[in-house]
């Protein structure tokens, strides 16, 4: 079974502009959350898709922004790009049931996005 | 307060050793638990994953959760170089609300197994 493919794996933007990452995720499953990782904060939730509907997001600004397409594959965008939003982006799929064994997720390798 | 506290490290072990990673956390509604391994540029790879207290067994590693003191524990016998990377705790609720797909992670700890 294929994992969860990220791409593309390495982005250099300039400040002002923006981004858009794709995930695509483990098939079956329906659920992708997206993830910011600095060295500074960690592993941080941006938000959660789940059958093309945003469940839940993180504590991030609106310049963060995502959709889900019905093949469940993610794009997550980042407008206005500022310094520190660089970083690893990494998105997560999971089946996305409500409780219980089968919701672990599990997460692709990671753009790394450098702002200039 | 960080929700879940983990001590960065770096732990240097030799090969062989029996290595214990712990983190604490605050959250009282998280009922499931995971640790994720990390390599050098990579995405996390899913280790342990346990509901509630108790003790869960796979191959040389064992996770451990003490709900009463909020404590989880990852065990690694007989350590590998290969195990080198960083050990990512993580918490989440059951599902629903506002914590659908949240998973609330640790700093990290970074580990080195030396020959």
């Amino acid at each position: 079974k294929a994992g969860v493919t990220q791409t593309p794996r390495y982005l250099i933007k300039t400040r002002g502009q923006q981004v858009t990452l794709s995930c695509s995720p483990i098939s079956g499953h329906r659920s992708v959350s997206w993830y910011q990782q600095t060295p500074g904060q960690g592993l941080q939730f941006l938000f959660e898709y789940f059958s093309e509907t945003q469940r839940n997001k993180g504590n991030f600004p609106g310049r963060f922004s995502g959709r889900q397409f019905s093949n469940s594959r993610s794009e997550m965008n980042v407008s206005t790009l500022e310094l520190g939003d660089s970083a690893l982006y990494l998105c997560a799929s999971s089946l996305g049931l409500r409780r219980g064994s089968g919701n672990e997720q599990f997460f692709g390798p990671g753009t790394r996005l450098t702002v200039l | 307060q960080k929700e879940v506290e983990q001590d960065p490290g770096p732990l240097s072990v030799p090969e062989g050793a029996i290595v214990s990673l712990n983190c604490t956390y605050s959250n009282s509604a998280f009922q499931y638990f995971m640790w994720y391994r990390q390599y050098s540029r990579k995405g996390p790879e899913l280790l342990m994953y346990t509901y509630s207290s108790g003790n869960k067994e796979d191959g040389r590693f064992t996770a451990q959760v003490d709900k009463s003191s909020k404590y989880i524990s990852l065990f690694i016998r007989d350590s590998q170089p290969s195990d080198s990377a960083t050990y990512l705790c993580a918490g989440s609720v059951i599902a629903g609300g506002t914590s659908y797909g949240k998973l609330t992670f640790g700093q990290g700890t970074i580990l080195t197994v030396h020959p």
